[in-house]
C-alpha cells in the first residue's frame, strides 16, 4: 500500500534531550512537510523541502531540524532548544510538477510529550 | 490564499446525506477549493478538492457555485465514522505552499 508513515505514534522525552521523528513516505512525492499542531489550534508549517537535499524553513522553525537525504525520507529532530515540544507533529507529502495540484496528503502523526 | 468561513458544528442524522457549506468570496481564480478531515488525534485526511466544475469522488462531492463564491461538500450517506472536523481550504496549486487550517466544521453524525 502506497502511503505516509510517522513513527512512533507516541512519544515521551525528557526535557533537554533531542528527539528524531520519522516520516517516509513511497508516493514519489517530491515535496514533503513538517506541520505542528497544538490542542484547538491549526496546522503550523516548521520545515518543508521540495527536492533532496534541499529544505526551507516554515512559520516556525526555531529549535527544530531536518534532513532530506532520501526522496522518500523527512525525518525531524525536535532539539532542546524548543522551549513548548509538546505538540501532535504532522509530516504530508505531495506531488510538484508544473500545471499540477499539489495536493498534500498527511501521516498518521506522532504526538511528542516531553515530560 | 483566500479566506474561508465555515459554520463551526453540524449534525447529520446517520445514513443521510451531510451536507456541509463553505463561504470564499474572495477567490481568485486560479485559486482551487480543497476539502479535509481529520478526525480527532489523527492526521488531516484529504476528501476532495475542484476548481470550477463540480466533482466527486468515492468520498464526496463538492458542488460549487457558478460565481465560485461558496462550495458545499457532500457525504452522500453520511456513518458514525464520518464525525470529524471538516476544513475547506482556497489555495493556488503547483507550489511549496503551506496549507492554512481555518477552524473548521464539527460533523457529528448521531446514530
Amino acid at each position: 500500500d502506497g502511503g505516509i508513515t510517522q513513527s512512533p505514534k507516541y512519544l515521551f522525552r525528557k526535557e533537554g534531550q533531542n528527539v528524531t521523528l520519522s516520516c517516509e513516505q513511497n508516493l514519489n512525492h517530491d515535496a514533503m512537510y513538517w506541520y505542528r499542531q497544538d490542542p484547538g489550534q491549526g496546522l503550523r508549517l516548521i520545515y518543508y523541502s521540495q527536492i533532496v537535499n534541499d529544505f526551507q524553513k516554515g512559520d516556525i522553525a526555531e529549535g527544530y531540524s531536518v534532513s532530506r537525504e532520501k526522496k522518500e525520507s523527512f525525518p525531524l529532530t525536535v532539539t532542546s532548544a524548543q522551549k513548548n515540544p509538546t505538540a501532535f507533529y504532522l509530516c504530508a507529502s505531495s506531488i510538484l510538477a508544473g500545471g499540477f495540484t499539489d495536493t498534500q496528503y498527511f501521516g498518521p502523526g506522532t504526538r511528542l510529550t516531553v515530560l | 490564499d483566500a479566506k474561508t468561513t465555515q459554520p463551526p458544528s453540524m449534525d447529520c442524522a446517520e445514513g443521510r446525506a451531510a451536507n456541509l457549506p463553505c463561504n470564499h468570496s474572495t477567490i481568485s481564480g486560479n485559486e482551487y477549493v480543497y476539502w479535509y478531515r481529520q478526525i480527532h488525534s489523527q492526521g488531516p485526511q484529504y476528501i476532495i478538492h475542484g476548481l470550477k466544475n463540480n466533482e466527486t469522488n468515492e468520498m464526496a462531492s463538492l458542488i460549487i457555485t457558478e460565481d465560485r463564491k461558496s462550495s458545499t461538500l457532500i457525504l452522500p450517506h453520511a456513518t458514525l465514522r464520518d464525525t470529524a472536523v471538516y476544513y475547506c481550504i482556497v489555495r493556488l496549486s503547483g507550489s511549496a505552499r503551506q496549507l492554512t487550517f481555518g477552524s473548521g466544521t464539527q460533523l457529528t453524525v448521531l446514530p
